[in-house]
């Protein structure tokens, strides 16, 4: 079974740029999860979808960070216009509804620099 | 608030046993999870409390005391491919996502 896979690894941006970064959940996960690690700090939720349905943004920044996840499969999430600050590896996770435990499973990240 | 505590870094020898605890005040509490992170890869699942009392997996063992809010990661016989952060995360109740902590980076020496 395909882990949790993020695209692109690595991505460069000026200041004022725009980056989409992407998330394909294992397959027939309905939770799907965006988090953010910024250096030196822990990782940090930013949203959950269920489906395509966002169940809880209260993590997101601010409103230059839009989330989508058209059909319930896989998300995006664009940064527009990027800022310094915005620099960090974003982790999508995603789990299985209606488990007790509905461990989240990972993927290898998105690392994000701003010039 | 929210806050997870580890340990910032430890070191080990390796075939020795480490003790990695992590201490938590979140608003609520459903599950307190552990995983491992090798640089530059995903962190993948090692262990999940969420009743008082020890759960052991191989050489990795998960203890919770929900009363101190206390949790410890038990790593036996190390090996040089422990050697990597781990992080304690606690799901609260009011959503599915996971609190992190900061992590504890752990290196095994030969």
């Amino acid at each position: 079974e395909a882990g949790v896979t993020q695209f692109p690894s690595h991505s460069v941006i000026e200041k004022g740029q725009t980056v989409t970064l992407r998330c394909d959940p294992i397959s027939g996960h309905d939770n799907l999860y965006w988090y953010r690690r910024v250096m030196g700090k822990e990782i940090k939720f930013l949203l959950h979808f269920v489906k395509e349905s966002k169940q809880d943004e209260s993590g997101m920044p601010n409103n230059r960070f839009l989330a989508e996840r058209t059909g319930g499969t896989y998300s995006t999430l664009k940064v527009q216009p990027a800022e310094l600050e915005d620099s960090g590896v974003y982790f999508c996770a995603s789990s299985h509804a209606g488990t007790a435990q509905e461990t989240q499973y990972f993927g290898p990240g998105t690392r994000l620099l701003v010039l | 608030g929210q806050n997870i505590d580890q340990p910032t870094e430890m070191t080990a020898t390796e075939g020795a046993i480490v003790q990695i605890n992590c201490t938590y005040q979140t608003s609520g509490f459903n599950g307190l999870f552990w995983y491992q992170q090798h640089a530059g890869e995903a962190p993948t699942f090692l262990s999940y409390n969420v009743l008082d009392g020890l759960e052991e997996k191989g050489r990795f063992s998960s203890f919770l005391s929900r009363s101190k809010g206390y949790s410890y990661l038990l790593l036996k016989e190390l090996q040089m491919k422990d050697s990597a952060s781990y992080l304690c995360a606690v799901r609260d109740n009011y959503g599915q996502n996971f609190v992190f902590g900061p992590g504890t980076r752990l290196s095994v020496l030969p």
